[in-house]
Formats: structure tokens, sequence, C-alpha cells
């Protein structure tokens, strides 16, 4: 069976730090252009975040460029995102998605979330 | 960055009525446009994808079209578990460089 599982959201103050994480089961990680969305309380989707599949190359939304960093553990599957100086602004859920394979990369396969409130 | 412009922001419809959604974008995606449904508390689901193609499992009642600048979500007869929020979201030489969304359409009770 096909999941994603994200975990490692909370209540935390602004300028604090967390870590993400995404384990997948029945889908190689490494295999796809991985990617972290997001989407704040009551508001629309917005992309964070993807690593490649292939050399590891990232990139970020510039809304969190400088402070946001994605990675990847293949031996375990997993993705992460680590988030140094949160602001109000970051507060969402956020997702993990696979985009399916080239050329159609929309995301078919989502997690169901884990909360970061960034809050003093 | 492409901008994604959906209407109308809320679409009231009747069960078993056509529901018609619409996206824009700010400039050419080709058919790299993917229709996704959110309803509360879920993640989003993949609908659509290259424009006029179902994902899996999606029912016939759901279809895309359009090409460029100009596309359109249709639900042919609105069922009860039809009534979500959908987005639209644009891929287009990704990667590298950023993914857009546009801000949704709520498709409720009428």
């Amino acid at each position: 069976q096909v999941r994603l599982v994200e975990s490692g959201g909370g209540l935390v103050k602004p300028g604090g730090s967390l870590r993400l994480s995404c384990a997948a089961s029945g889908i190689t990680l490494s295999d796809s252009y991985m990617s972290w969305i997001r989407q704040a309380p009551g508001k629309g989707l917005e992309w964070v975040s993807y690593i490649s599949y292939s050399d590891g190359t990232t990139y970020y939304a510039d809304a969190v460029k400088g402070r946001f960093t994605i990675s990847r553990d293949n031996a375990k599957n997993s993705l992460y995102l680590q988030m140094n100086s949160l602001r109000a602004e970051d507060t969402a859920m956020y997702y993990c998605a696979r985009p399916g394979a080239y050329p159609d990369y929309a995301f078919d396969i989502w997690g169901q979330g884990t909360m970061v409130t960034v809050s003093s | 960055e492409i901008v994604m412009t959906q209407s109308p922001a809320t679409l009231s419809v009747s069960p078993g009525e056509r529901a018609t959604l619409s996206c824009r974008a700010s400039q050419s995606v080709s058919s790299d446009l993917a229709w996704y449904q959110q309803k509360p508390g879920q993640a989003p689901r993949l609908l659509i994808y290259a424009a006029s193609t179902r994902a899996t499992g999606i029912p016939a009642r759901f279809s895309g079209s359009g090409s460029g600048t100009e596309f359109t979500l249709t639900i042919s007869s609105l069922q009860s578990e039809d009534f979500a929020i959908y987005y639209c979201q644009q891929y287009h030489n990704w990667p590298p460089g950023s993914l857009t969304f546009g801000g949704g359409t709520k498709v409720d009770f009428k």
C-alpha cells in the first residue's frame, strides 16, 4: 500500500526551529521529485520546496528560501524539512507529496499532513 | 512566477446540476495543468492531470479541458460527495523552478 506519513509538527515560538519528517511506504522517495506543500488555516495551497531524485538538487519558494532546508535519507526512505527562523506566517498544515512520472508532474500521492503553529 | 486565478471563488449548485469551474494562467502553461479536490480535514486528491486526463479511480462525471491560459473543470452531475474545494495547479517546465496553485473554488449547496 502506497503511503506517506508526516510527523514533527507542533507549537513553536517565533524564531524557533522544527524538523518535519515524511516516511514513505510502497514507493521509493529517491525515484521522485518529492515536495513539501503547505496550507495556512482557511487558505489555499502553497508549494514550498522540492528535492531532485537524480542528484539531490533542491529548490525553494521565495517565502522560505534561506530558512528551510529539504533533505532525504534514502536508506530510511524518508523526506525531511528543517525549518529555522520560523515566523507567524509559516503557520500551516505541511504536506509531503509525490508527483507523477515525467512529463505529468501532478501530485498523485499526498500524506495526511502535519500542523505547524508559530506563536508566542 | 506564473499566477493561477480561479473563478468563481464560490459556486452554489444543487445536487444533480452541472458545475463549471475556471482557471486562468498568467502565461501559457501548455497542458501542464492539474485539478485537485479537497474536503475538510483531508489532504488534496488529484482529479485531473495534463489538463484533461482523469487520475486513477476518478469518476467520469469529472472532466477537464483547455490549454494555454484557459482551463475548465466540469462536474457533469453533482453528487453529495462532490461538495468540496477545488484547486488548479500548473507544472509547466517544472522542474526546475516553482509550482503554483490557484486560490481555489468552493462548491457548496445551493
